[in-house]
Formats: structure tokens, sequence, C-alpha cells
């Protein structure tokens, strides 16, 4: 069974450049969060999508927007990069166990220049 | 508002030997679940184990097991036997009820160096 994919493992942008990151969920999984991880903030969440719906959605400016498609597969963009923006991106998918379980895949890093 | 401590910035441990993780955690909420995952240098979150607030006993999975005290709000990572490979960033991280989809709030982290 495969897990949770992210491509691409690594991205270089320059500022006010828009990018788009990609997960896949583990077959069967219909829920796919998203996360930054940086080390002066560490782990937070940025959203949820569930069957094709934003459920929920953490602190984060609307430059940063995300959808899912009706295969569970979910991307995210951020626009107008900043250097700030430079982080490790990680999604995490989970099942019919809800939040009891939550698969993360390799995440994507993100250099913004 | 949820909150996850993780006290220890680092911690070394001896081959073969056992290690515990300090994790506290704080909410309001009855209902409530906890994480531990690994980080390799590679970036990877690997899942370890996971607890239930519910659960009433400890969560093991082989070499892991959470020691869980819910009066305390404590939710320690015990790796026992450590190996070299064991040597990772390792975080703890809760959901909790309501309307709290797909939301983990995760702690600093512990890095751990097992030492040969």
């Amino acid at each position: 069974k495969a897990g949770v994919t992210q491509t691409p493992r690594y991205l270089i942008k320059t500022r006010g450049q828009q990018v788009t990151l990609s997960c896949s969920p583990i077959s069967g999984h219909r829920s796919v969060s998203w996360y930054q991880q940086t080390p002066g903030q560490g782990l937070q969440f940025l959203f949820e999508y569930f069957s094709e719906t934003q459920r929920n959605k953490g602190n984060f400016p609307g430059r940063f927007s995300g959808r899912q498609f009706s295969n569970s597969r979910s991307e995210m963009n951020v626009s107008t990069l900043e250097l700030g923006d430079s982080a490790l991106y990680l999604c995490a998918s989970s099942g019919t166990r809800g939040n009891t379980e939550a698969f993360f895949g390799q995440g994507t890093r993100l250099t913004v220049v | 508002a949820q909150k996850i401590t993780q006290t220890q910035p680092g911690m070394f441990v001896q081959e073969k030997e056992a290690v515990t993780l300090d994790c506290t955690y704080d909410t309001s909420d009855q209902s409530y679940g906890l994480f531990w995952y690994k980080q390799p240098s590679s970036g990877e979150m690997i899942f370890l184990i996971y607890q239930g607030s519910y659960d009433e006993q400890n969560a093991t999975e082989g070499r892991y097991s959470l020691n869980f005290q819910k009066a305390r709000k404590s939710a320690n990572l015990v790796i026992s036997a450590s190996q070299l490979g064991d040597s990772a960033m390792y975080f703890c991280a809760m959901w909790t009820g309501g309307t709290s989809y797909g939301k983990l709030t995760f702690g600093q982290g512990t890095i751990l160096t097992v030492h040969p």
C-alpha cells in the first residue's frame, strides 16, 4: 500500500513568484491536511480538506490557499512568495479513523530567494 | 487553547538502553488524542504511536510505548533497546475534539542522539 506522496521534493523560487505543491494521500483516505515547518515557528497547521471541502484553516494569510480534487489529491498554492515562506511543507492523510490517525508524506522543501 | 510542551531540547542515550522523551499537554477538551512522530534528517514525519484520551491501556507499538498519565496531562514516549537508527527529532502532537478537523498541535520536539 503506497504511502503519502508529495511532489516535488525540493523547490527554489524567487520572491514574488507563486508555487503549487501536490499531495497524494494514501489510497482510500479522504482527508488531507497541510503543515508548514520552520526552525523558528515549528510545525503549524495550514488547512484541512475532506471530500473537496475545506473544513478547517489555520492562521495564515490569504496568500496560502489549497484545494482538493475528487480523487482526494490535494494541492496548496502560495502566491507572491516571501523569504519567510521558506520552509518544509508537509501533508498528512487520514482515513476512516478520522482524527485518530495522520500519516505524513516526505515533505516539500521550499526555498525562496 | 491547546498546547504541547516538550521540555527536553536534546537527549542522549547509549545503544541498547531505554530512553524516555517527555511530553505534557494542555487542553480543556475531554476527547483528544496524542501522537508521537519521528522525523529523521530527511524530513519525513514517521508515525510511531497513538493514544486516545479514553483509552484505558497505555499504547504500545513494538519498541515504543506511551506512558499516559491523564491526571498529570503527560504522554511520555518510552523507547526500549535504543538503536543507532533511532537518532532523530521526535515530536509529540495532539488533536482535540469538536471541529478541529485534521489539526494537530505539535510540541517543539526533542533531538535524540543514540551513541554506540
